[in-house]
């Protein structure tokens, strides 16, 4: 079945530590995008990539980094330097070379708490 | 910010009545879509309406649209508790969308 899957579930990160959350999908789609939800605040956009070595800032990025070496893969870093991380972190992804009239495909999440 | 606001915050209603959550947004955009999210999951498209659309149709789910007032209703119909969810409207121009901070939704059996 073609999907996105995020990894882990949950995970925790100590103090001045880097962290790595995994997003893969395989349905072909050009977009990925990394969005952060916190309890009242909706969705927030930190990056997102519509082409493979290609990605752009979105209204959180600070703290954050992205890379797009393979059209499947979108990991996101947590630095060091990103204050309250914890969090859920949502990737998804879409077909970008369509007419705007498609939705996003989310990956069930991950929990990022800092202990 | 484009970011749409759902209204009501927090809805609750009983089993086979109606539900009806309404987004507004501040600038022009070419779609609006409507997302459902269960506890600690994911989001799952649910409907996306075109900005030259006024109404639209998906099992028990109807849409509206009126752009001269920047604004969107999501209505369900015969509401059931497995409809029990969090729904988020999500506006943007091209592929990158701005989500609301939804309306909890609780269907009681």
């Amino acid at each position: 079945d073609g999907g996105i899957t995020q990894s882990p579930k949950y995970l925790f990160r100590k103090e001045g530590q880097n962290v790595t959350l995994s997003c893969e999908q395989n349905l072909n789609h050009d977009a990925m995008y990394w969005y952060r939800q916190d309890p009242g605040q909706g969705l927030r956009l930190i990056y997102y990539s519509q082409i493979v070595n290609d990605f752009q800032k979105g209204d959180i990025a600070e703290g954050y980094s992205v890379s797009r070496e393979k059209k499947e893969s979108f990991p996101l870093t947590v630095t060091s330097a990103q204050k309250n991380p914890t969090a859920f972190y949502l990737c998804a992804s879409s077909i970008v070379s369509a007419p705007a009239g498609y939705g996003y495909t989310f990956g069930s999440g991950t929990r990022l708490t800092v202990v | 910010s484009q970011q749409g606001e759902e209204d009501p915050q927090a809805l609750s209603i009983q089993e086979g009545e109606n539900a009806t959550m309404n987004c507004s947004y501040k600038t022009s955009i070419n779609n609006l879509q409507w997302y459902r999210q269960n506890s600690g999951r994911g989001l799952v498209h649910l409907i996306l309406i075109r900005s030259n659309e006024r109404e639209k149709h998906s099992g028990r789910l109807r849409v509206t649209l009126d752009t001269s007032k920047k604004s969107s209703s999501l209505l369900i119909t015969a509401s059931r508790a497995a409809d029990t969810a969090s729904y988020f409207c999500a506006t943007g121009t091209g592929n990158q969308f701005y989500f609301g901070t939804g309306t909890s939704l609780t269907v009681i059996p």
